[in-house]
């Protein structure tokens, strides 16, 4: 168990609509990662947020958007969904470390079916 | 932004020694080498972390030469249950949140058979 929760575990939608990821870090990691992973595709960075800041974007879509909040958990919306947006969304988080960079920490993903 | 090539995929057998090879050429002086496993479904799995050298832990060993421009992640005597996507990660911070876009390349598929 990496201690980080990602609900739901499976979602199915319509084209058009919008969904909430949401995302709850290890217990005192303040930096949360989306990745986006299609089917036997690799991982896709997307956003990066630290202590509730936005820090690092990768090719995130204009129709998706993210938060971190005080509580330090994150949710990533879909909008507007195609069915190309199907895929596995993972959360990740780390720890702030003295040596600059600590490993990711992945939860089990949510696995999104637009029809 | 450090880049990294992998092999796609590599096959093994069971108990034999497996070696994962990963470049990043444009590896950063703050950046460390990690290392991660993947199975269908689910998220990616920490292995082995290393700056330079050597690093050994419970499961497998890291190699580091000395310019960094690449790294070696060593799997001993593989079973049927590392079967799996192993990805090598390049990437640092300066230990305020900063750590720039962790990229992951396309990962080594790797299959072992019995």
């Amino acid at each position: 168990d990496s201690g980080v929760t990602q609900t739901p575990k499976h979602l199915i939608t319509a084209t058009g609509q919008r969904v909430t990821l949401r995302c709850s870090p290890r217990s005192g990691d303040l930096s949360v990662y989306w990745y986006q992973q299609s089917l036997d595709q690799g991982l896709q960075f997307l956003i990066q947020y630290y202590n509730g800041e936005e820090r690092a974007k990768g090719n995130i879509l204009e129709r998706f958007s993210a938060q971190q909040f005080p509580d330090l958990h994150s949710e990533l919306n879909l909008s507007s969904l195609e069915l190309g947006d199907s895929a596995l969304y993972f959360c990740a988080s780390t720890a702030t470390s003295d040596r600059g960079h600590s490993p990711l920490h992945f939860g089990n993903g949510t696995r999104l079916t637009v029809t | 932004l450090a880049k990294t090539t992998q092999p796609i995929s590599m096959d093994s057998y069971e108990g034999q020694e497996v070696n994962i090879t990963c470049s990043h050429n444009n590896i950063a002086t703050n950046d460390y080498i990690t290392w991660y496993q993947q199975f269908p479904s689910q998220g990616p799995r920490f292995i082995i972390q290393g700056y330079k050298t050597k690093v050994t832990n419970e499961v497998a060993s890291l190699f580091i030469p000395a310019d960094r421009k690449s790294s070696t992640l060593s799997l001993p005597r593989v079973s049927l249950s590392d079967t799996a996507v192993y990805y090598c990660l390049v990437g640092g911070g300066d230990g305020s949140g900063n750590t720039g876009k962790l990229i992951f390349g396309q990962g080594t598929t790797l299959q072992v058979k019995p």
